[in-house]
């Protein structure tokens, strides 16, 4: 159980165009799913808190415009790269938070690399 | 707020050797603590874990990690190393009220035959 799928695995588009990507928990429900970008070599950077039904919640110095988020069901969120830059060329990974009694875990996707031309 | 520090960058061991890979935390309280392990282009995958109770933690593919709240610290070793342990580790703290996870910035492991 706990398996978080995200499509496209992989993708490529020119410059000035939008991406979405896709994080679906398959088997649990999710309120709360979470956005990180992975640099290469580098640690993950936790972007945004997406949250079911309402809107997501940003860290700190990511463009809310440019990273459109939104969490319709408690079983998918989106993350839309918006007029996209060779420069947000970056490695993807969504989690969800599967809810119940204790501490509630992280499941993480296997990654979506976008590379923009 | 809670940071995580991997002071090795880059570690290379001999296949069937032994493994420790440091992790010091910072956190007001005490942490939730994760070992969590990334193939080449690929998500991550949870070795372990630490909420409470034995600071020594068994996990997946014969890892363990201890807690020792003296030090902030959460290693986690390997008796035995195979070549297919060869991959990017990361330790992460969590918060206990948001649930927000931050990550060290990994430690690249080499396997040598």
């Amino acid at each position: 159980g706990a398996v978080v799928s995200q499509h496209p695995s992989r993708v490529i588009c020119k410059s000035g165009t939008s991406v979405k990507i896709e994080c679906r928990s398959l088997d649990f429900q999710a309120t709360t799913m979470f956005w990180y970008r992975q640099f290469p070599k580098k640690s993950l950077m936790l972007m945004a808190t997406s949250n079911e039904g309402s809107k997501a919640t940003y860290e700190q110095g990511v463009e809310k415009d440019k990273f459109l988020i939104n969490h319709a069901s408690l079983t998918l969120s989106t993350l839309t790269v918006t007029s996209a830059h060779p420069e947000d060329s970056s490695f993807y990974i969504c989690s969800a938070r599967r809810e119940g009694r204790g501490y509630n875990e992280q499941f993480f996707g296997p990654g979506t690399r976008l590379t923009v031309l | 707020a809670q940071s995580v520090t991997q002071p090795d960058i880059h570690i290379t061991v001999s296949e069937g050797a032994s493994l420790e890979l440091r992790c010091n935390y910072s956190y007001g309280a005490t942490p939730y603590l994760f070992w969590y392990v990334q193939s080449p282009g690929q998500g991550l995958q949870l070795l372990l874990k630490y909420f409470s109770g034995d600071t020594l933690v068994q996990g997946i593919k014969g890892f363990e990690a201890e807690f020792k709240r003296s030090q902030s610290s959460f290693n986690l070793r390997k008796p035995s190393v195979h070549w297919s342990d060869a991959a990017e580790y990361f330790c992460a703290v969590g918060a206990r009220n948001d649930y927000k996870l931050s990550f060290g910035a990994g430690t690249t492991v080499t396997v040598r035959a």
